[in-house]
């Protein structure tokens, strides 16, 4: 039972270097999410995809690119990575649908660091 | 996040009750959540609560919704050593194709 899987899990980059990370969950789950973590301001929601092939934007979304090609991967794109972009990126998924409570499944987190 | 807001620390005593408040912004919300995140870990379910209930009970959680105000709030009963984590809150706005939302965290500290 893997549940949700980021890879990697550490990265340091330098500005302006491009990376992405890899979100893949196999519980069949419709809805993901990328949120990022920095002190003080709790979790913000970067992009979200409600189901393959559809990407939506959260409260943070500028400097960011997202794809969801296939249901299990949703991935997370730094073009032009910046020092702002430092912090810990979360994964979630959820199921869809109906007499679904919605608990959000996370990833461990990837801890994103750039110089 | 969007104007979901908590206060960022409280500081309770060894066995008393801690009380966590949230506020959020969207009436609309179908599911309201207690996320826990201890130190280098990352976030646990403990409870959630749908809209149409008032109070939702789990042996030492008690959490309250208040949907008129618009605020929710967790109560830690005999608050232990092991709580000690940081408390976010979290709203599911089905109005925007479920956009999960969460507050900014509270963080718990337990005297002695």
């Amino acid at each position: 039972n893997a549940g949700v899987t980021q890879t990697p899990k550490f990265r340091v980059l330098k500005t302006g270097q491009s990376m992405t990370l890899l979100c893949a969950q196999d519980m069949n789950h419709e809805y993901m999410y990328w949120y990022r973590q920095d002190p003080g301001m709790g979790l913000r929601l970067i992009h979200y995809s409600v189901g393959e092939g559809t990407t939506a934007k959260g409260e943070v979304p500028d400097g960011y690119n997202v794809s969801r090609l296939k249901k299990q991967n949703f991935l997370l794109g730094l073009e032009s990575a910046a020092p702002s972009q430092t912090s810990v990126y979360f994964c979630a998924s959820i199921p869809s649908g109906t007499g679904s409570a919605g608990e959000l499944f996370f990833g461990e987190g990837s801890r994103l660091t750039v110089l | 996040g969007e104007d979901v807001e908590q206060s960022l620390f409280l500081s309770v005593r060894e066995g008393d009750s801690s009380v966590i408040n949230c506020t959020y912004t969207d009436s609309s919300s179908t599911y309201l959540y207690w996320y826990k995140q201890e130190p280098g870990a990352g976030l646990q379910l403990l409870t959630y609560i749908f809209s149409n209930m008032d109070m939702k009970q789990d042996q030492r959680l008690t959490v309250l919704l208040n949907k008129k105000d618009k605020h929710l709030s967790l109560r830690i009963a005999d608050t232990q050593t092991g709580d000690s984590a940081i408390y976010f809150c979290a709203e599911r706005r089905d109005s925007s194709a479920s956009k999960i939302i969460f507050g900014s965290g509270t963080r718990l500290s337990i005297r002695p």
